[in-house]
C-alpha cells in the first residue's frame, strides 16, 4: 500500500512567520506534488519535483518555495505567511501518472 | 490546457444508485481517475480508466468513458451514508500532471 504521510493535520501560524510543510512518502516515486485546495477553487497546484534537487513551478508558485533534497521528502515553505494562505494543503506522489495524496494539513495563518 | 468540467452537487436517498459526472476536454488523455475526498481527508483513489476502454466495474463501482464526447461517469450502486463524500474527476495527458474537476459533492440522505 503507498503511504503519504503529512508532518502535521492541523497548524496555526502567524502572519509573517516562516512555515514549513512536510510530506514523505514511502513507494520510491520520484513524482512528488503539492496542492492547496480552497473552497470554490478546487485543486490548484503550487509546485511539483520529479527527483531530487529538481522542482517546477505549478500554476501559483508566489509565495511559496520547495525543497527536495532525498527522493522521499518534498518540503513546501512559506517564506513569510500570509493570511491568504490560509488553505488546506496536499501532497501527492506518482511514479507513473497516478497520484498517491496524504491526509492532508489545515493551515491557519492569523 | 486540459479543463475538466463536475456539477457541484448531487443529492440521493440511501439505497439508489448514484451517477456523478465528468467532461473533458483534451481527446489525447490516456488515463482518467476518480478520487474520492472525506470531510478534513486527502484525497483518496477510487478507481481509473484506461481510454482505451469503455467500462470498468469494481465492486459497487462502475466507470464509464464515452471518448467520443469526452464524458466520463462514476455510478455508485446501492449507495451508502458512508459514501457521502466530494469526489474529484483528473484526467491524465502531459506525463505525470493530473488536470481535476471542481469536485462534486455527493449528499446520502437516509
Amino acid at each position: 500500500d503507498v503511504k503519504v504521510t503529512q508532518s502535521s493535520r492541523y497548524l496555526v501560524k502567524r502572519t509573517g512567520e516562516k512555515v514549513f510543510l512536510e510530506c514523505v512518502q514511502d513507494m520510491d516515486h520520484e513524482n512528488m506534488f503539492w496542492y492547496r485546495q480552497d473552497p470554490g477553487l478546487g485543486l490548484r497546484l503550487i509546485y511539483f519535483s520529479y527527483d531530487v534537487k529538481m522542482k517546477e513551478k505549478g500554476d501559483i508558485p508566489e509565495g511559496y518555495s520547495v525543497s527536495r533534497e532525498k527522493k522521499e521528502r518534498f518540503s513546501l515553505i512559506l517564506e513569510s505567511a500570509s493570511t491568504n494562505q490560509t488553505s488546506m494543503y496536499l501532497c501527492a506522489s506518482s511514479s507513473s501518472g497516478t497520484q498517491y495524496f496524504g491526509p492532508g494539513t489545515r493551515l491557519l495563518v492569523l | 490546457g486540459e479543463d475538466v468540467e463536475q456539477s457541484l452537487f448531487l443529492s440521493v436517498r440511501e439505497g439508489d444508485s448514484s451517477v456523478i459526472n465528468c467532461t473533458y476536454t483534451d481527446s489525447s488523455s490516456t488515463y482518467l481517475y476518480w478520487y474520492k475526498q472525506e470531510p478534513g481527508a486527502g484525497l483518496q483513489l477510487l478507481t481509473y480508466i484506461f481510454s482505451n476502454m469503455d467500462m470498468k466495474q469494481d465492486q459497487r463501482l462502475t466507470v464509464l468513458l464515452n471518448k467520443k464526447d469526452k464524458h466520463l461517469s462514476l455510478r455508485i450502486a446501492d449507495t451508502q451514508t458512508g459514501d457521502s463524500a466530494i469526489y474529484f474527476c483528473a484526467v491524465n495527458n502531459a506525463g505525470n500532471m493530473l488536470t481535476f474537476g471542481g469536485g462534486t459533492r455527493l449528499m446520502v440522505k437516509p
